[in-house]
């Protein structure tokens, strides 16, 4: 089946740092990708849609500056938290989906980031 | 405006029997509805996707049922394992853009 790839799992930085998560496909292309976030007892917010070759779709409320996102390929697309605050502290998920856009996604096992 | 909504309250069963998950959806008719199961601290994983067309699917233990006049779709799972504690998500298509939008779901804790 479709795996879909996140690393690292947890990352724990310091305040004003930036952290890169990486989200691979790998055993399908991906044109597309999605980041979400998602709080403790909440539900998975999309923070934004990654697209290959182009720039990323971001969400409303969302900071594109602060959350930079690079599609370089079709199997990788990579999330980074620039200057990092603890508020900035959660668990971050990427998915994406083989075939048409009626395919369920396949989600990575998740980032759990904490910004000290 | 659309709206899909899980019982967002816990669900206890006891080990053996079966669950019954329900997802309601107002003011729309979407062509499919698909189920995921999220354990903590992991992303989703896809379970099943019925179509509006097709009024039951199964998979080993699970069923899924979709009822187009009540506008709800049930999700079974049958004989209950603790294993199978995690929350389930019903989630609609994601429109013209294609995201997927999740709710809180509904969280099954299965009792040995």
């Amino acid at each position: 089946g479709a795996v879909v790839s996140q690393h690292p799992s947890r990352v724990i930085c310091k305040s004003g740092t930036s952290v890169k998560i990486e989200c691979r496909s790998l055993d399908f292309q991906a044109t597309t990708m999605f980041w979400y976030r998602q709080f403790p007892k909440q539900s998975l917010m999309l923070m934004a849609t990654s697209n290959e070759g182009s720039k990323a779709t971001y969400e409303q409320g969302v900071e594109k500056d602060k959350f930079l996102i690079n599609h370089a390929s079709l199997t990788l697309s990579t999330l980074t938290v620039t200057s990092a605050h603890p508020e900035d502290s959660s668990f971050y998920i990427c998915s994406a989906r083989p075939g048409n856009s009626n395919s369920p996604l396949h989600f990575g096992n998740g980032t759990r980031l904490t910004v000290t | 405006s659309q709206k899909i909504e899980q019982n967002s309250e816990a669900l206890n069963i006891q080990e053996g029997k079966t669950a019954t998950l329900t997802c309601n959806y107002t003011n729309y008719s979407p062509a499919y509805l698909q189920w995921y199961r999220q354990d903590p601290g992991r992303g989703p994983v896809f379970l099943l996707l019925i179509r509006e067309n097709e009024k039951e699917k199964r998979k080993e233990r699970l069923k899924v049922t979709f009822d187009t006049t009540l506008k709800q779709s049930l999700f079974h799972i049958t004989a209950s394992q603790p294993a199978d504690s995690a929350t389930y998500l019903c989630v609609p298509p994601g429109g013209a853009t294609n995201k997927l939008i999740f709710g809180t779901g509904t969280l099954l804790a299965v009792q040995p």
